[in-house]
């Protein structure tokens, strides 16, 4: 079955160090979102990336699909404390009708 | 827009009770999943729903587990019995249908099982 794993599971960063969570794939993805879960609350939807080699910025925030569409990537600039929270991928198989969730990355920011 | 409502948002149960979930999901979204988060982990799909029928049930625990959304919109999950591996929170989300990939989550119900 498909697997969708993230690297690292924890990371502690200094405020305004940079960040970035990794995101493979055991199969081909037609598309991966990834999501950001504040502590106490529900994932909510950050960006959805469906071409290979796809790159999408939104303010500190650099995602990456990659060639193969079988990882991805996300990069926070200069992390501030509101970047608190865990950030999962989500992959959507070839064919599939739903998305199968990453382990998620826990980042914590030390002011 | 209002967003997806779950209720109860926590619930305190012994092992071998029954109880049940309840979604309402954004108005004119045609597609409902329920997800299991157990703590630490990413969430897991247990079905998805479209309108009324059922797209993937295949990691719903069909011993225990059932839901049902019968006139296409609001929708509820059971566990009966409860296992104390059950303890999670349990998080409805809804699709609107066209291209959008994109799922909009409610807050979630916290389930203990004592």
């Amino acid at each position: 079955g498909q697997q969708v794993m993230q690297i690292p599971q924890y990371q502690h960063v200094q405020e305004g160090e940079d960040f970035t969570t990794y995101c493979n794939s055991s199969t081909t993805l037609s598309n991966i979102q990834w999501y950001k879960q504040r502590p106490g609350g529900h994932p909510v939807f950050l960006i959805q990336l469906v071409k290979s080699g796809e790159v999408k910025k939104q303010k500190r925030l650099t995602f990456q699909f990659g060639e193969a569409k079988k990882n991805s990537s996300l990069h926070i600039t200069a992390t501030q404390t509101t970047d608190v929270g865990t950030y999962f991928c989500a992959g959507r198989q070839t064919g599939a009708n739903n998305l199968f969730f990453g382990t998620g990355t826990r980042l914590t920011v030390i002011p | 827009e209002a967003g997806v409502a779950q209720s109860p948002r926590y619930k305190i149960i012994e092992k071998r009770q029954s109880v049940a979930f309840w979604c309402n999901p954004i108005s004119g979204h045609a597609t409902l999943y329920w997800y299991q988060q157990i703590l630490g982990q990413g969430p897991k799909l247990l079905i998805q729903f479209q309108n009324n029928g059922v797209v993937d049930d295949s990691q719903l625990p069909k011993d225990r587990f059932s839901a049902e959304r019968l006139k296409g919109v609001d929708s509820t999950l059971k566990i009966q019995p409860a296992k104390l591996e059950d303890s999670a929170v349990y998080l409805c989300a809804s699709r609107s249908s066209g291209t959008t990939d994109t799922q909009y989550f409610g807050p979630g119900t916290r389930l203990t099982v004592l």
